[in-house]
């Protein structure tokens, strides 16, 4: 099982760039690493999936070193409704499941 | 197109009683998970099925089991129900395909279960 590792808490003000960092060091050949978010009394959302390299969607950016062991998430300009749990994930679940761990996550917290 | 729908959204039962919960994945989606979240343990998964064949089993006891009817939809009962049993109850569905799949599973907005 690839564990992951995430500052528990993390602070920011609107505007400004978040980076959140996962430390997965036991991450295996064909593990993906899968980003969500969630809000309190709801499930998890999706944001983002990356192997390697840099991945970008409209909402978010991932970045995973050569060696895969650790990953940023990078959430631009955040507003107020991004205070929210980031999980990051790491594993291949189309596979097994079990191997989709969510761990106890970021809890950013967006101060005005 | 629907999202992930749970129900119910809220109910409280009693030490011993047992209890059922429904998820409608999206439609098209073969594949339902359940996930149990607590403040204390986080958010643990406990099974997944795919056309109705349980494939994937978490680390919980036998009073928490599931099914899927053929049309998807997906039920799970925890039996003998213990005050620990209190907490929100995920679920997820996914397409499971690689083409399709851009490792995202799709979660309802979950079935909160107090025991008292």
């Amino acid at each position: 099982l690839a564990k992951t590792t995430q500052p528990i808490s993390m602070d920011s003000y609107e505007g400004q760039e978040v980076n959140i960092t996962c430390s997965h060091n036991n991450i295996a050949t064909n593990d993906y690493i899968t980003w969500y978010q969630q809000f309190p009394s709801q499930g998890p959302r999706f944001i983002i999936q990356g192997y390697k390299t840099k991945v970008t969607n409209e909402v978010a950016s991932l970045f995973i070193p050569a060696d895969r062991k650790s990953s940023t998430l990078s959430l631009p300009r955040v507003s107020l409704s991004d205070t929210a749990v980031y999980y990051c994930l790491v594993g291949d679940w189309m596979i097994d499941f079990n191997k989709f761990y969510f761990g106890s996550g970021t809890k950013l917290n967006v101060k005005p | 197109k629907a999202g992930v729908t749970q129900t119910p959204r809220y109910l409280i039962k009693t030490r011993g009683q047992q209890v059922t919960l429904s998820c409608s994945p999206i439609s098209g989606h073969r594949s339902v998970s359940w996930y149990q979240q607590t403040p204390g343990q986080g958010l643990q998964f406990l099974f997944e099925y795919f056309s109705e064949t349980q494939r994937n089993k978490g680390n919980f006891p036998g009073r928490f089991s599931g099914r899927q009817f053929s049309n998807s939809r997906s039920e799970m009962n925890v039996s003998t129900l213990e005050l620990g049993d209190s907490a929100l109850y995920l679920c997820a569905s996914s397409p499971l395909t690689r083409l399709a799949n851009t490792g995202e599973l799709f979660f309802g907005e979950g079935s909160r279960l107090t025991v008292l």
